[in-house]
């Protein structure tokens, strides 16, 4: 099956980091994806893994995958108010679909 | 140009009329995807475009019409909706099939159907 879960809402203080998980259920996945939504917007690509890393740093943004436990993190340091939106995960396996986790709603706080 | 341009931005529309949404992209993608969003919920994709043939259609309905007249347009065909097709729908391109997630998105346009 394709199931990509995440947990509903996220609240943090502003320069706190911020930890979004995520668990997939398609072992064959070869990219993983971590997009982010603001309101009334389009999705816009923040960061990708391939299967075969662990981690992937990009400033602010650190990826973790434990391809193990089929689980994908997304960690925001420094967590500022215009990180505030919606984050969805996104796997692509075997196929030429990306398949959207349910979303994540990150709200910070000052 | 890394935008990808959909119009209108909203649309009201009674259930027997036609309308379109339109898309436009130009970096040179050869990909060119619909999704649909209902509020809180992930996008799902609708059709596919590559190379300007239909792809992929996830067994949308017939009242739902994709056409793709050249490589940087899109567009979507509305005819007969029903109330629950009121979401955003959202265009996507990527540089190809093989890049399929790594996809630029416009803003939307968000449809309602009384």
């Amino acid at each position: 099956g394709e199931d990509v879960e995440q947990s509903l809402f996220l609240s943090v203080r502003e320069g706190d980091s911020s930890v979004i998980n995520c668990t997939y259920t398609d072992s064959s996945s070869t990219y993983l994806y971590w997009y982010k939504q603001e309101p009334g917007a389009g999705l816009q690509l923040l960061t990708y893994i391939f299967s075969n890393m662990d981690m992937k740093q990009d400033q602010r943004l650190t990826v973790l995958l434990n391809k193990k436990d089929k689980h994908l993190s997304l960690r925001i340091a420094d967590t500022q108010t215009g990180d505030s939106a919606i984050y969805f995960c996104a796997e692509r396996g075997n196929t030429d679909k990306l398949i959207f986790g349910t979303g994540t709603r990150l709200q910070v706080f000052p | 140009d890394t935008e990808v341009t959909q119009t209108p931005k909203h649309l009201v529309m009674g259930m027997t009329n036609k309308k379109s949404l339109k898309c436009e992209q130009h970096m040179g993608h050869r990909a060119m995807y619909w999704y649909k969003q209902k509020a809180k919920k992930p996008p799902e994709l609708m059709f596919v475009y590559s190379y300007e043939k239909l792809s992929i259609n996830e067994s949308v309905p017939s009242r739902f019409s994709p056409e793709c007249p050249n490589s940087s347009l899109l567009n979507l065909h509305l005819h007969a909706l029903q109330p629950e097709d009121s979401a955003l729908y959202l265009c996507a391109s990527s540089q190809d099939l093989v890049t399929t997630g790594e996809l630029f998105f416009g803003e939307g346009s968000r449809l309602t159907v009384l």
